[in-house]
Protein backbone atom coordinates (compact mmCIF):
# COMPACT_ATOMS: atom_id res chain seq x y z
CA UNK A 1 0.00 0.00 0.00
CA UNK A 2 1.26 3.92 0.17
CA UNK A 3 3.41 4.81 2.35
CA UNK A 4 4.37 8.21 3.43
CA UNK A 5 7.87 8.95 5.29
CA UNK A 6 8.15 11.63 7.84
CA UNK A 7 11.02 12.88 9.37
CA UNK A 8 11.83 13.84 11.92
CA UNK A 9 9.62 12.27 14.36
CA UNK A 10 10.67 14.63 17.03
CA UNK A 11 12.50 17.60 17.24
CA UNK A 12 13.39 19.92 20.26
CA UNK A 13 14.65 23.74 19.11
CA UNK A 14 15.35 26.82 20.54
CA UNK A 15 13.25 29.49 20.35
CA UNK A 16 14.14 31.76 17.36
CA UNK A 17 15.45 29.31 15.32
CA UNK A 18 14.02 27.14 12.16
CA UNK A 19 12.85 23.75 11.78
CA UNK A 20 12.38 21.73 8.28
CA UNK A 21 9.75 19.01 8.48
CA UNK A 22 10.05 16.80 5.33
CA UNK A 23 7.24 14.40 3.61
CA UNK A 24 8.01 11.52 1.08
CA UNK A 25 5.97 9.30 -0.26
CA UNK A 26 7.31 6.13 -1.32
CA UNK A 27 6.05 4.28 -3.50
CA UNK A 28 3.38 6.56 -5.40
CA UNK A 29 3.32 10.13 -7.38
CA UNK A 30 2.07 12.54 -4.56
CA UNK A 31 0.09 14.98 -6.47
CA UNK A 32 -1.17 17.41 -3.91
CA UNK A 33 0.20 17.43 -0.01
CA UNK A 34 -1.53 18.27 2.97
CA UNK A 35 -0.20 19.55 6.33
CA UNK A 36 -2.03 19.38 9.17
CA UNK A 37 -1.45 20.66 12.86
CA UNK A 38 -2.66 19.14 15.86
CA UNK A 39 -2.88 20.04 19.59
CA UNK A 40 -3.43 17.63 22.49
CA UNK A 41 -6.79 15.74 22.62
CA UNK A 42 -7.96 17.35 19.36
CA UNK A 43 -8.60 16.62 15.80
CA UNK A 44 -6.54 17.72 12.94
CA UNK A 45 -6.12 21.09 11.75
CA UNK A 46 -5.73 21.42 7.88
CA UNK A 47 -2.72 24.26 7.29
CA UNK A 48 -2.05 24.62 3.70
CA UNK A 49 -2.52 22.16 0.75
CA UNK A 50 0.31 21.90 -1.75
CA UNK A 51 0.38 20.87 -5.40
CA UNK A 52 3.64 19.75 -7.08
CA UNK A 53 5.54 22.85 -7.92
CA UNK A 54 2.83 25.23 -7.28
CA UNK A 55 2.45 27.53 -4.24
CA UNK A 56 0.99 26.34 -1.13
CA UNK A 57 -2.77 27.28 -0.19
CA UNK A 58 -3.40 28.16 3.38
CA UNK A 59 -5.97 28.25 5.30
CA UNK A 60 -7.45 31.09 6.81
CA UNK A 61 -5.06 32.20 10.23
CA UNK A 62 -2.24 30.45 9.11
CA UNK A 63 0.79 32.72 8.67
CA UNK A 64 2.38 31.55 5.32
CA UNK A 65 5.38 33.89 5.95
CA UNK A 66 6.36 31.74 9.32
CA UNK A 67 4.86 28.07 8.06
CA UNK A 68 6.87 27.66 4.43
CA UNK A 69 5.90 24.95 2.38
CA UNK A 70 8.28 23.47 -0.45
CA UNK A 71 6.80 20.86 -2.74
CA UNK A 72 8.92 20.60 -5.32
CA UNK A 73 8.51 16.82 -6.66
CA UNK A 74 6.21 14.46 -6.71
CA UNK A 75 7.68 12.48 -4.04
CA UNK A 76 9.04 15.10 -1.46
CA UNK A 77 7.17 18.19 0.21
CA UNK A 78 8.87 20.30 3.35
CA UNK A 79 7.44 22.53 6.11
CA UNK A 80 9.75 24.49 7.50
CA UNK A 81 8.93 26.31 11.22
CA UNK A 82 10.58 29.85 10.71
CA UNK A 83 11.43 31.65 13.56
CA UNK A 84 9.95 29.37 16.06
CA UNK A 85 7.96 30.35 19.71
CA UNK A 86 6.81 27.89 22.21
CA UNK A 87 3.44 28.56 20.64
CA UNK A 88 4.47 26.60 17.84
CA UNK A 89 5.35 23.34 19.89
CA UNK A 90 2.60 21.00 18.67
CA UNK A 91 2.11 17.59 16.59
CA UNK A 92 2.46 18.17 12.70
CA UNK A 93 1.24 15.59 10.00
CA UNK A 94 1.55 15.80 6.31
CA UNK A 95 -0.53 13.93 4.43
CA UNK A 96 -0.57 12.94 0.21
CA UNK A 97 -2.47 11.98 -2.65
CA UNK A 98 -1.87 10.37 -5.64
CA UNK A 99 -3.07 9.65 -9.45
CA UNK A 100 -3.20 5.79 -8.59
CA UNK A 101 -3.25 5.98 -4.83
CA UNK A 102 -6.59 5.23 -2.45
CA UNK A 103 -7.46 8.11 -0.57
CA UNK A 104 -4.92 9.74 1.43
CA UNK A 105 -1.94 8.25 3.41
CA UNK A 106 -0.69 10.24 6.33
CA UNK A 107 3.25 9.95 7.47
CA UNK A 108 3.51 9.22 11.06
CA UNK A 109 3.75 12.88 12.12
CA UNK A 110 6.50 15.05 14.19
CA UNK A 111 6.14 16.47 17.57
CA UNK A 112 7.91 19.57 18.01
CA UNK A 113 8.90 21.49 21.02
CA UNK A 114 10.06 24.69 21.11
CA UNK A 115 11.93 25.93 24.23
CA UNK B 1 -19.58 24.69 5.49
CA UNK B 2 -18.81 21.32 5.56
CA UNK B 3 -19.44 20.07 9.27
CA UNK B 4 -18.65 16.32 10.67
CA UNK B 5 -19.66 15.70 14.19
CA UNK B 6 -18.32 12.43 15.68
CA UNK B 7 -20.02 10.77 18.89
CA UNK B 8 -19.40 9.34 21.44
CA UNK B 9 -16.12 11.74 22.42
CA UNK B 10 -15.07 8.76 24.61
CA UNK B 11 -15.98 5.46 24.88
CA UNK B 12 -14.94 2.50 27.20
CA UNK B 13 -15.53 -1.10 26.65
CA UNK B 14 -14.82 -4.54 28.45
CA UNK B 15 -13.23 -6.70 25.56
CA UNK B 16 -16.19 -8.41 23.22
CA UNK B 17 -18.34 -5.79 24.08
CA UNK B 18 -19.78 -4.96 20.57
CA UNK B 19 -20.54 -1.22 19.98
CA UNK B 20 -20.84 1.63 17.00
CA UNK B 21 -19.31 5.01 16.59
CA UNK B 22 -21.27 7.73 14.91
CA UNK B 23 -20.23 10.55 12.10
CA UNK B 24 -22.95 12.52 11.06
CA UNK B 25 -21.76 14.88 8.94
CA UNK B 26 -23.07 18.13 6.81
CA UNK B 27 -21.83 18.74 3.11
CA UNK B 28 -23.12 20.34 -0.01
CA UNK B 29 -22.58 17.16 -1.52
CA UNK B 30 -20.44 14.12 -0.86
CA UNK B 31 -17.37 12.51 -2.89
CA UNK B 32 -16.52 10.65 -0.33
CA UNK B 33 -16.43 9.66 3.45
CA UNK B 34 -13.16 8.16 5.31
CA UNK B 35 -12.70 6.56 8.83
CA UNK B 36 -9.09 6.48 9.75
CA UNK B 37 -7.77 5.42 13.23
CA UNK B 38 -5.27 7.30 15.10
CA UNK B 39 -2.78 5.67 18.05
CA UNK B 40 -1.12 8.25 20.62
CA UNK B 41 1.62 10.08 19.03
CA UNK B 42 1.50 8.50 15.58
CA UNK B 43 -0.05 9.85 12.39
CA UNK B 44 -3.91 8.54 11.23
CA UNK B 45 -3.68 5.30 9.98
CA UNK B 46 -6.26 4.44 6.56
CA UNK B 47 -9.36 1.96 7.52
CA UNK B 48 -11.91 2.70 4.84
CA UNK B 49 -13.26 5.18 2.35
CA UNK B 50 -17.59 5.00 1.62
CA UNK B 51 -18.46 7.12 -1.19
CA UNK B 52 -22.57 6.67 -1.68
CA UNK B 53 -25.33 6.07 0.78
CA UNK B 54 -26.29 1.86 0.92
CA UNK B 55 -22.24 0.71 0.93
CA UNK B 56 -20.72 -1.03 3.23
CA UNK B 57 -17.02 -2.27 3.82
CA UNK B 58 -15.01 -4.74 6.66
CA UNK B 59 -11.85 -4.96 7.64
CA UNK B 60 -11.41 -8.03 10.40
CA UNK B 61 -13.60 -6.61 13.39
CA UNK B 62 -14.68 -3.44 11.67
CA UNK B 63 -17.53 -2.50 9.68
CA UNK B 64 -18.39 1.23 8.45
CA UNK B 65 -21.55 1.93 6.97
CA UNK B 66 -23.25 4.90 5.29
CA UNK B 67 -25.81 6.77 5.36
CA UNK B 68 -26.70 10.43 3.49
CA UNK B 69 -26.50 12.06 6.71
CA UNK B 70 -24.08 9.69 8.75
CA UNK B 71 -21.60 6.94 8.95
CA UNK B 72 -21.49 4.27 11.56
CA UNK B 73 -18.30 2.44 12.55
CA UNK B 74 -19.27 -0.86 13.92
CA UNK B 75 -17.15 -2.67 16.42
CA UNK B 76 -17.51 -6.99 17.16
CA UNK B 77 -15.92 -8.14 19.91
CA UNK B 78 -13.48 -5.83 20.45
CA UNK B 79 -9.52 -6.51 21.51
CA UNK B 80 -7.86 -4.33 23.50
CA UNK B 81 -5.56 -3.82 20.74
CA UNK B 82 -8.40 -1.75 18.91
CA UNK B 83 -8.11 0.98 21.65
CA UNK B 84 -7.16 3.82 19.67
CA UNK B 85 -9.15 7.34 18.74
CA UNK B 86 -10.96 6.83 15.49
CA UNK B 87 -11.48 9.66 13.52
CA UNK B 88 -13.81 10.30 10.52
CA UNK B 89 -13.74 13.01 7.54
CA UNK B 90 -15.48 13.73 4.54
CA UNK B 91 -14.86 15.25 1.00
CA UNK B 92 -17.32 17.57 -0.17
CA UNK B 93 -17.62 17.43 -4.51
CA UNK B 94 -17.03 21.23 -4.85
CA UNK B 95 -14.05 21.11 -2.39
CA UNK B 96 -11.39 22.76 -3.71
CA UNK B 97 -8.03 21.23 -3.41
CA UNK B 98 -9.51 18.26 -2.63
CA UNK B 99 -9.14 18.45 1.58
CA UNK B 100 -10.85 16.76 3.41
CA UNK B 101 -13.01 17.97 6.85
CA UNK B 102 -12.34 16.03 10.49
CA UNK B 103 -14.73 15.31 13.36
CA UNK B 104 -13.21 15.58 16.68
CA UNK B 105 -12.63 11.55 17.21
CA UNK B 106 -13.93 9.05 19.39
CA UNK B 107 -11.60 7.62 21.74
CA UNK B 108 -12.24 4.06 21.57
CA UNK B 109 -10.67 2.20 25.19
CA UNK B 110 -11.37 -1.51 25.04
CA UNK B 111 -10.32 -2.95 28.51
CA UNK B 112 -9.17 -6.44 28.82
Amino acid sequence: GAVVSQHPSWVICKSGTSVKIECRSLDFQATTMFWYRQFPKQSLMLMATSNEGSKATYEQGVEKDKFLINHASLTLSTLTVTSAHPEDSSFYICSATGLFSEGYTFGSGTRLTVV
Amino acid sequence: EDQVTQSPEALRLQEGESSSLNCSYTVSGLRGLFWYRQDPGKGPEFLFTLYSAGEEKEKERLKATLTKKESFLHITAPKPEDSATYLCAVQAEETSGSRLTFGEGTQLTVNP
